[in-house]
């Protein structure tokens, strides 16, 4: 029962650097959505998927590209990765429905140097 | 635009305290309102929800009731344990279902 999965579990870049980070989930989720954790700022939307074939921006979109696969895939990109991106990254799922909880992977932890 | 606030952490309190900590939204129409806890190292995870007013959710000796008049989803505990050590985040789904937005969440620490 894997729920949602992210990998990595652990990266670091150097400034300039590209990589994309993976999610997937086997719930049969029509939405999907990538957060960034940061002290003191609680969870912040980056960008969300209501469905496949459909992205859009959160909060946060800045220096972040997504990609909705298919309905088990969303991945969240860093074409040019800069410090103020150094944070914890978490994908989650849900139904498309009002009182339907999210379910979160277990993050992945990204530091730019 | 849709919103929450919740109380500045860290809250510190002894083993079998009573736990408060609140939470006040703004948003339109009538979002469901959560609770998720993160403990260390880990993702979130649900501790309970409401999704109408008066409604209240419950899960491990927590609760938290929706209050439309006074927009808040205060999260209590009557007897506080070791593990009940964590973030706690307060959040709502809002009225398009388009997302979750969180408050800033509050740092609880049990000790014995």
């Amino acid at each position: 029962n894997a729920g949602v999965t992210q990998t990595p579990k652990f990266q670091v870049l150097k400034t300039g650097q590209s990589m994309t980070l993976q999610c997937a989930q086997d719930m049969n989720h029509n939405s999907m959505y990538w957060y960034r954790q940061d002290p003191g700022m609680g969870l912040r939307l980056i960008y969300y998927s209501a469905s496949e074939g459909t992205t859009d921006k959160g909060e946060v979109p800045n220096g972040y590209n997504v990609s909705r696969l298919n309905k088990r895939e969303f991945s969240l990109r860093l074409e040019s990765a800069a410090p103020s991106q150094t944070s914890v990254y978490f994908c989650a799922s849900s139904r498309r429905r009002q009182g339907l909880e999210a379910f979160f992977g277990q993050g992945t932890r990204l530091t730019v140097v | 635009g849709d919103s929450v606030t919740q109380m500045e952490g860290p809250v510190t309190l002894s083993e079998e305290a009573f736990l408060t900590i609140n939470c006040t939204y703004t948003a339109t129409g009538y979002p469901s309102l959560f609770w998720y806890v993160q403990y260390p190292g880990e993702g979130l995870q649900l501790l309970l929800k409401a999704t109408k007013a008066d409604d209240k959710g419950s899960n491990k000796g927590f609760e938290a009731t929706y209050r439309k008049e006074t927009t808040s989803f205060h999260l209590e505990k009557g007897s506080v344990q070791v593990s009940d050590s964590a973030v706690y985040f307060c959040a709502l789904f809002n009225q398009a279902g388009t997302a979750l937005i969180f408050g800033k969440g509050t740092t609880l620490s049990v000790s014995s």
